[in-house]
């Protein structure tokens, strides 16, 4: 089974309005972290915010915040005030337990800014 | 502080040829991590390394794939021989401890075309 699903494989925005990406995550462990990464074009992979599993407040990161719901498993990233540069995939990932070091990644939502 | 740094950037190899990656990782980082990313499979995690110490290798496709970590700041992935099917990019990340918050920071990836 998939343990990070990203249903989104694209999305258009505006310039200047925000986005939602949705990730739901299959996991029975109650210790947990969720990541999401963005990669531009260029190809390289760059970290953009962590949750949690026992955060109790929505992590926040500048423009960036990740609207977490536990109960229904879901880490959704939003991207407030798109600009231009946002243009890229973004992947979900989760890491289980306290003691894996392993990441498992959605398959990613391809973002494109439109000015 | 530097990144994660890999090379070659790009390698373009005839099949049947020996294909060495490297990989540095961020001074102070204990794990290491070896990534491919494909089109058809998305980021699959290929073998990671904690203390130098390869931890989990169940992600290396077959025997032609091989993974050292001689020492803290170094790291080759090996494919020999070579096949068309390798191609892909290729990506190191790493971490710095045990703390589940910690994001791995990659490299910007190499890209290996197998002719």
């Amino acid at each position: 089974a998939q343990k990070i699903t990203q249903t989104q494989p694209g999305m258009f925005v505006q310039e200047k309005e925000a986005v939602t990406l949705d990730c739901t995550y299959d996991t029975s462990d109650q210790s947990y972290g969720l990541f999401w990464y963005k990669q531009p074009s260029s190809g390289e992979m760059i970290f953009l915010i962590y949750q949690g599993s026992y955060d109790e407040q929505n992590a926040t990161e500048g423009r960036y915040s990740l609207n977490f719901q536990k109960a229904r498993k879901s880490a959704n990233l939003v991207i407030s005030a798109s600009q231009l540069g946002d243009s890229a995939m973004y992947f979900c990932a989760m890491r289980e337990g306290s003691n894996d070091y392993k990441l498992s990644f959605g398959a990613g939502t391809t973002v494109t800014v439109r000015a | 502080d530097a990144g994660v740094i890999q090379s070659p950037r790009h390698e373009v190899t005839e099949m049947g040829q020996e294909v060495t990656l490297r990989c540095k990782p961020i001074s102070g980082h204990n794990s290491l991590f070896w990534y491919r990313q494909t089109m058809m499979r998305g980021l699959e995690l290929l073998i990671y390394f904690n203390n130098n110490v390869p931890i989990d290798d169940s992600g290396m496709p077959e025997d032609r794939f091989s993974a050292k970590m001689p020492n803290a700041s170094f790291s080759t992935l090996k494919i020999q021989p070579s096949e068309p099917r390798d191609s892909a990019v290729y990506f190191c990340a790493s971490t710095r401890d045990l703390a589940p918050n910690q994001p791995q920071h990659f490299g910007d990836g190499t890209r290996l075309s197998i002719l």
